[in-house]
Formats: C-alpha cells, structure tokens, sequence
C-alpha cells in the first residue's frame, strides 16, 4: 500500500513532557508538512520540509521541532514548550515543492494532562 | 494571512438534495482547492481550480471561482449520506519558490438518510 502513515493514533502524555509523533511516506514526495487542527478550526501549518536535512518554520512553530534525516520521514516533537499541546496532528506530503495536491495521513490525536 | 472562510459553518440537508458551501478568501491566489475530511480522518483532496478558471465539474462535484469577489462555491448534487464529512477550501499562492496551501476552518456537512 502507498501512502502516508501515522503513528500512534492515539498518544497520551502528561504536562511537561516532550512526545514525537511519526509520519512516514512511501510514495517518494519531496515535500512533507505538519499541520495541528483544533477543534472546529481548520488547519494551521507547523513546520514543513522541501527536501532532506531542510526544513521551515510554518505560521505555529513554537513549542515544536522537526528533523528530516530521510526522504520518508519527517517526525515532528512536541516539547514541554508548547503552551497547548493537546490538538489533532496531520502530516502532508506532496510530489515537489511546486506542485499542488497534498496528500494527508490519518491524524494523531495528542492529549495532553 | 490569506486564510478562506467557509460559509456556513454547519449545513443538514436530506439525502439526494444539493449541498453548496462557500469560501471567501482575503489577497491573490495561484488557485483554490477543496478538501473532504470524514470525522477523525485526514482530509482527502477532491478538486482544483486554477484562478483562470471560472468552473470545473468533477463527478458530482461542481466547483466555481469568482476572482473579483475572492470567492468560491462547491456544489455537490444528488446528496449521498456518505457525503456527511467536513469540507474545506484552501488557497494556493506560489512564493520565494515554494507553493503553499492556507486552509480554511470548513464547513461540517450533515446528510440525512
């Protein structure tokens, strides 16, 4: 199967704690986003990556870090800096920076207590 | 922030009726396109619409772009239940070499069997 996978689905942590979050790609894109969606809002781009070993700063990047070591994937951290954690987390990938469609992850819901 | 609006927030309407929702965007775009998200899910990319463009159909998709009024409309006929899913615009600009995407906050589509 090709596509986009995140993992956990569901991740539970306490306050203060740093958590990572996955997001793997098999179908070869160049570019990888991370978006955080709240409830009833739509989404808001975190960090995003156009090619190995780079990455940018979205609208939201505070209290996060991302790292891209490999072409597929692109993790993203939640640090004890992040003032409200708790959000539904989506990872994007698309064929090159230039080009239009984004294809989405399944979503990990972060609770943080 | 070039951040579309969604119009309305909620729409109920019952099975084979026509849904339309709407976007208004705020600066110049490259294109818009329209996203579904099932509840939990990641969102799934349904069309594109270049800012030349003033129509395009897909399926029982019909998607319209105002330039001069920066706004959009999806039109889905012949509602389905499995229609029932959030629906989202996202503006496209191209910029310092990269395209990025800003999504709206959507609109939350009820079908009723």
């Amino acid at each position: 199967d090709g596509g986009i996978t995140q993992s956990p689905k569901y991740l539970f942590r306490k306050e203060g704690q740093n958590v990572t979050l996955s997001c793997e790609q098999n179908l070869n894109h160049d570019a990888m986003y991370w978006y955080r969606q709240d409830p009833g809002q739509g989404l808001r781009l975190i960090y995003y990556s156009q090619i190995v070993n780079d990455f940018q700063k979205g609208d939201i990047a505070e209290g996060y870090s991302v790292s891209r070591e490999k072409k597929e994937s692109f993790p993203l951290t939640v640090t004890s800096a992040q003032k409200n954690p708790t959000a539904f987390y989506l990872c994007a990938s698309k064929i090159s920076v230039s080009s239009y469609e984004q294809y989405f992850g399944p979503g990990t819901r972060l609770t943080v207590t | 922030s070039q951040q579309g609006e969604e119009d309305p927030q909620a729409l109920s309407i019952q099975e084979g009726e026509n849904a339309t929702m709407n976007c208004s965007y705020k600066t110049s775009i490259n294109n818009l396109q329209w996203y579904r998200q099932n509840s939990g899910r990641g969102l799934v990319h349904l069309i594109l619409i270049r800012s030349n463009e003033r129509e395009k159909h897909s399926g029982r998709l019909r998607v319209t772009l105002d330039t001069s009024k920066k706004s959009s409309s999806l039109l889905i006929t012949a509602s389905r239940a499995a229609d029932t899913a959030s629906y989202f615009c996202a503006t496209g600009y191209s910029g310092a070499g990269s395209y990025q995407l800003t999504f709206g906050k959507g609109t939350k589509l009820s079908v009723i069997p």
